[in-house]
């Protein structure tokens, strides 16, 4: 199975933060890397797919690049509703696998 | 718009078989532009692929469940299927069904509410 490592666990931010995180798959995985949001309670949303492609609907202050092992997750200004957990998720060899998830919280 | 429930017993005991039907609404199963799939998520943790069936049938399922699990749908109904085999606590999550788009990379773009599933005598 590839292993999906997300960094950091958690993180602490204010509202107008720009905030990154980091997804490392253990083996090269092309572009092939989606990216989720879930807040408590609630079930995953679909943020960006194919690494960096903005699924429609959702802000433009969301970005993903990288390509091969390492991928990012970027918010340019993080707005008081994106606080919440992300998840990365490689699709480029099945069993599908996701990253721990990093939360994010308000600091 | 495409809307997903899961349904099912949220209570089920060890080695019993699980099993939760996802009725699909405002939108037809049987459209070759997605497949469908299930995820779950045990308390306090991560998300886990448990499978997925394309158009046509064909299932692809995690590995370490394969032994246990069958994905199927109806589409009379504008449904598809779980079912878990001799299941234990640690199968206790909340299970979420799932549309995949069959476009660049799979992503699960519409997700279910989820249900909670306590394995327990």
């Amino acid at each position: 199975d590839i292993q999906m490592t997300q960094s950091p666990s958690s993180l602490s931010a204010s509202v107008g933060d720009r905030v990154t995180i980091t997804c490392r798959a253990s083996q090269s995985i092309t572009s092939s890397l989606n990216w989720y949001q879930q807040k408590p309670g609630r079930a995953p949303k679909l943020l960006i797919y194919a690494a960096s492609t903005l699924q429609s609907g959702v802000p433009s202050r969301f970005s993903g690049s990288g390509s091969g092992t390492d991928f990012t997750l970027t918010i340019s200004s993080l707005q008081p509703e994106d606080f919440a957990t992300y998840y990365c998720q490689q699709r480029y060899s099945i069993p599908w696998t996701f990253g721990q998830g990093t939360k994010v919280e308000i600091k | 718009q495409l809307q997903l429930q899961e349904s099912g017993p949220g209570l089920v005991k060890p080695s019993e078989t699980l099993s939760l039907t996802c009725t699909v609404s405002g939108g037809s199963i049987s459209s070759s532009s997605y497949y469908w799939g299930w995820i779950r998520q045990p308390p306090g943790k991560g998300l886990e692929w448990i499978g997925s069936i394309y158009y046509g049938g064909i299932t692809y399922y995690n590995p370490s469940l394969k032994s246990r699990v069958t994905i199927s749908v109806d589409t009379s109904k504008n449904q598809f299927s779980l079912k878990l085999s001799s299941v234990t606590a640690a199968d206790t999550a909340v299970y979420y069904c799932a549309r995949v788009a069959a476009v660049t990379d799979d992503p699960l773009d519409i997700w279910g509410l989820g249900t909670r599933v306590t394995v327990s005598s």
